[in-house]
């Protein structure tokens, strides 16, 4: 089965843009999904697709995919953004087997 | 409003089994299918089951198959998770998702979650 490699970590300062990558051999061929977790709540998903945006994300997110890579860009990111981020596609072509990322803490300060 | 409350987390002995309910409300639940998602404490997110809108198709994450069965009951709005020969690190957070039919990994709507502890 395949894997979705994030960085754990990100830090940027408020009004930055924030790039995280997602990589896996399965983003070749599926999308992308992208997650945004804050503790005690629950996760809201912020990209669909690769670049789609679901109604009532801010504008300031949006999504991308070349290759094996997938990333969310938060430009302008803000205090409120501060949270986990992961990624989800399928764990191998023909499955309908989820699979998520580590996880990538984004940190604004 | 569109809403899944979860219920039935607790503490369960290893080896245990206990049975998680997802109570949907404010959309048409039938058309949708339905995931389960789990976050470990200090853990990622892991995708643990997910359901087809009439139950024709069930997936499992490996870590679970053979222990966990998803079921739902479109007339009561609900989806289930029985989880049997329960180990320590089934130990998590479970969340329930929207999805539709044709993209699983598109979870719109999602549950606050139920906590399941599993310690003797």
């Amino acid at each position: 089965s395949s894997e979705l490699t994030q960085p754990p970590s990100l830090s940027v300062s408020p009004g930055q843009t924030a790039r995280i990558t997602c990589s896996g051999d399965i983003l070749s061929t599926k999308f992308a999904y992208w997650y945004q977790l804050k503790s005690g709540q629950a996760p809201v998903l912020v990209i669909y697709a690769d670049n789609k945006r679901p109604s009532g994300i801010p504008e300031r997110f949006s999504g991308s995919s070349s290759g094996a890579v997938a990333t969310l860009t938060i430009s302008g990111a803000q205090d409120e953004d501060e949270a986990d981020f992961y990624c989800c596609s399928t764990d191998t072509t023909g499955s309908h087997r989820g699979l998520f990322g580590g996880g990538t803490r984004l940190t604004v300060l | 409003e569109e809403q899944l409350v979860e219920s039935g987390g607790g503490l369960v002995k290893p080896g245990g089994s206990a049975r998680l309910s997802c109570a949907a409300s404010g959309f048409i639940f039938g058309v949708y299918s339905m995931n389960w998602v789990r976050q470990a404490p200090g853990k990622g997110l892991e995708w643990v089951s997910t359901i087809s809108s009439g139950s024709h198709f069930t997936y499992y994450a490996d870590s679970v198959k053979g222990r966990f069965t998803t079921s739902r009951d479109n007339a009561r709005t609900s989806v289930y998770l029985e989880m049997n020969s329960l180990r320590a690190e089934d130990s998590a957070v479970y969340y329930c998702a929207r999805a539709s039919d044709e993209d699983y990994q598109l979870m719109d709507v999602w549950g606050k979650g139920t906590k399941v502890t599993v310690s003797s």
